[in-house]
């Protein structure tokens, strides 16, 4: 098992790009989630999906746009980057009846 | 609101030198505290989750405790390789209400 994949591991945007973040697992989750890191702060979540099909809101997901049309898959895409969105970005997922999330690699974004 | 505070935001340790990381916490309905740790550069891996005050729960020279107001991750006899960020977590609620604290960095020195 490959467990949470995440790509690309960093990128670079210009203000006012778009991009999508991928992240895939292969443990058949039902859960997954999208956090983001910065520093003195602890991991905030902005989006996440109970199944295919079905996503919400977390605490900060003005900026951001999720779908999942897989179990596996569950993308991120910034609509219009701003440099407030400079951040390490991680994708996690878990079994409905466990609290363990398994989280991915992180990518790095820095937007100019 | 939930909230998760960790002390020390740092802390440095000789190899074999025992020591406490502390997570304070207040929450509306506990439903999990969770510890993590990190590596530099890489994603939270899963280390435990206690449910009820008095509830422990150990892995290698890890042990975890929890009481009505805080947790704590008790270091034993540490090598360099437990050197990591670690992370505390409740939640509360649904799936999603999940607070994290912002981690105590553990350096163990040979």
């Amino acid at each position: 098992n490959a467990g949470v994949t995440q790509t690309p591991k960093f990128q670079v945007l210009k203000t006012g790009q778009s991009m999508t973040l991928q992240c895939a697992q292969d443990m058949n989750h039902e859960y997954m989630s999208w956090y983001r890191q910065d520093p003195g702060m602890g991991l905030r979540l902005i989006h996440y999906s109970v199944g295919a099909g079905i996503t919400d809101q977390g605490e900060v997901p003005n900026g951001y746009n999720v779908s999942r049309s897989t179990t596996e898959d569950f993308p991120l895409r910034l609509l219009s980057a701003a440099p407030s969105q400079t951040s390490v970005y991680f994708c996690a997922s878990s079994y409905r009846s466990s609290n363990e999330q398994f989280f991915g690699p992180g990518t790095r974004l820095t937007v100019l | 609101e939930d909230q998760v505070t960790q002390s020390p935001e740092a802390l440095r340790l000789q190899e074999g030198e025992s020591s406490s990381l502390n997570c304070s916490y207040t929450v509306s309905g506990l439903r999990g505290l969770f510890w993590y740790r990190q590596d530099p550069g890489k994603g939270p891996e899963f280390l435990f989750t206690l449910y009820s005050a008095g509830e422990e729960k150990e892995k290698e020279r890890l042990k975890a405790t929890l009481t009505k107001k805080e947790s704590f991750l008790h270091i034993t006899a540490p090598k360099p390789e437990d050197s990591a960020t670690y992370l505390c977590a409740v939640g509360a609620g649904g799936y999603q209400k999940v607070t994290f604290g912002t981690g105590t960095k553990l350096q163990v020195i040979p």
